[in-house]
């Protein structure tokens, strides 16, 4: 099945530290998603992209829908332990006629070192 | 403000024996979607539905079997489970939006072991 690409896959950094992860796809979408998954629970959403160019934040976290339509990157500033989880992007897929269907990234895990 | 409920959180079945596992949510949203999630893979989707009554396909549909006869219930069934069918499983429920993508809203998830 089609999905996005998330980069890094997984990623340790220390408290305080920024962090920078992005997901990538071949075809044009009109709606990014940004979610975070904890460990033993649901995906949670974070943010949601509309508009190509679009930045939208979330507390520390901010988003954007990249220009080109194919890409979505997302920032976390400042990090602290409860950051800890896997992220994951998503979107509705370009490869259904209905907006039905969402696909969604392999996940970038994070860790935070306190 | 329960949202979206998945039952049972755990369960471990033998090769062969079946189950139904139940999505509830209390949001009135229309459309619902049952996922299997697998280390490094992401999120599958096996069946979704667009409305009470109706249900579809998803990329990796079978040996499941799903019904939505109330518009806040969606069941997922697996008529005789094999090792394959181990992951965990989430449900998920979106309302419809008015020239927008919706974001899904998810349960916690059911661990299903099969041995």
């Amino acid at each position: 099945g089609q999905q996005l690409n998330q980069s890094p896959q997984s990623m340790f950094i220390q408290e305080g530290e920024d962090v920078s992860m992005n997901c990538t796809s071949s075809s044009i979408f009109n709606t990014w998603l940004w979610y975070k998954q904890d460990p033993g629970e649901g995906p949670v959403l974070l943010i949601a992209l509309y508009k190509a160019g679009e930045l939208t934040s979330n507390g520390r976290l901010t988003a954007q829908f990249g220009i080109t339509r194919k890409d979505s990157f997302l920032n976390i500033s400042a990090s602290i332990p409860s950051d800890v989880g896997i992220y994951f992007c998503a979107g509705p897929s370009p490869f259904t006629s209905g907006t039905y269907k969402y696909i969604f990234g392999t996940g970038t895990r994070l860790k935070v070192l306190a | 403000n329960a949202g979206v409920t998945q039952t049972p959180k755990f369960r471990v079945l033998k090769t062969g024996q079946s189950m139904t596992l139940l999505c509830a949510q209390d949001m009135n949203h229309e459309y619902m979607y049952w996922y299997r999630q697998d280390p490094g893979m992401g999120l599958r989707l096996i069946h979704y539905s667009v409305g009470e009554g109706t249900t579809a396909k998803g990329e990796v549909p079978d040996g499941y079997n799903v019904s939505r006869l109330k518009k806040q219930n969606f069941l997922l069934g697996l008529e005789s489970a094999a090792p394959s069918q181990t992951s965990v499983y989430f449900c998920a429920s979106r309302p419809t939006g008015k020239g927008s993508n919706q974001p899904q809203h998810f349960g916690d998830g059911t661990r299903l072991s099969i041995l």
